[in-house]
């Protein structure tokens, strides 16, 4: 089957830099994408990696391992408009796409 | 249209009642998805169209919920007998073609359902 695994909540501080940990199980991979949800809106496209390594786009990068089965999304220099949900969503062989529960990113000054 | 548009907003009903959703998706996008999510959830995916057919419906829960898409544009979600853990916010997203790895979902802002 498939499987997504992302913390539920997290806190940082503004200015700092967190990881977001995404790890799952899937039989067939075509991609992985982060988006991001702030509160009461719709999720918003933020990355895709389907080649292992890092894409950085500004002050977020994304990294993937498909050997480990393991991603993460790197926010650097943190702002308080850094906080909302950030969802894992995998694209499996078929290209349908299987999305975590998201972690909630507290973002404190 | 410029981003995916959804009506009604919020839709507040009671228990038994039929209700329709409604989703624009953007000019040009070929794939339309359907989704609900709860409070702290991800989304759940329900149906997805290519076109005017429905490539998978598997997300469904059950026979009470049924979408259309006649014409390859707008989509309809309709729910009957509405109960009272269908209240949730209906999500619909638009893609220029489902099928492909790079397959960049556009959200409309969403249709919260509260049944009474």
């Amino acid at each position: 089957g498939q499987n997504i695994d992302q913390p539920t909540e997290m806190t940082a501080t503004e200015g700092a830099i967190v990881q977001i940990n995404c790890t799952y199980q899937t039989s067939g991979f075509n991609g992985l994408f982060w988006y991001q949800q702030h509160a009461g809106e719709a999720p918003t496209f933020l990355s895709y990696n389907v080649l292992d390594g890092l894409e950085e786009k500004g002050r977020f990068s994304s990294f993937l391992s498909r050997s480990k089965g393991y991603s993460y999304l790197l926010l650097k220099e943190l702002q308080m408009k850094d906080s909302a949900s950030y969802l894992c969503v995998l694209s499996d062989s078929n290209y349908q796409l299987i999305w975590g529960a998201g972690t909630k990113l507290i973002i404190k000054p | 249209g410029a981003g995916v548009s959804q009506t009604p907003s919020n839709k507040v009903t009671e228990k038994g009642k039929y209700v329709e959703l409604r989703c624009d998706p953007i000019s040009g996008h070929t794939a339309l998805y359907w989704y609900r999510q709860s409070l702290g959830q991800g989304p759940e995916f329900l149906i997805y169209f290519q076109g005017t057919g429905a490539a998978d419906d598997s997300g469904l829960p059950n026979d009470r919920f049924f979408a259309v898409r006649p014409e390859g544009s707008v989509s309809t979600l309709k729910i009957q007998r509405t109960e009272r853990g269908d209240s949730a916010v209906y999500l619909c997203a638009s893609s220029l073609s489902a099928g492909t790895g790079a397959n960049v979902l556009t959200f409309g802002a969403g249709s919260r359902l509260t049944v009474l």
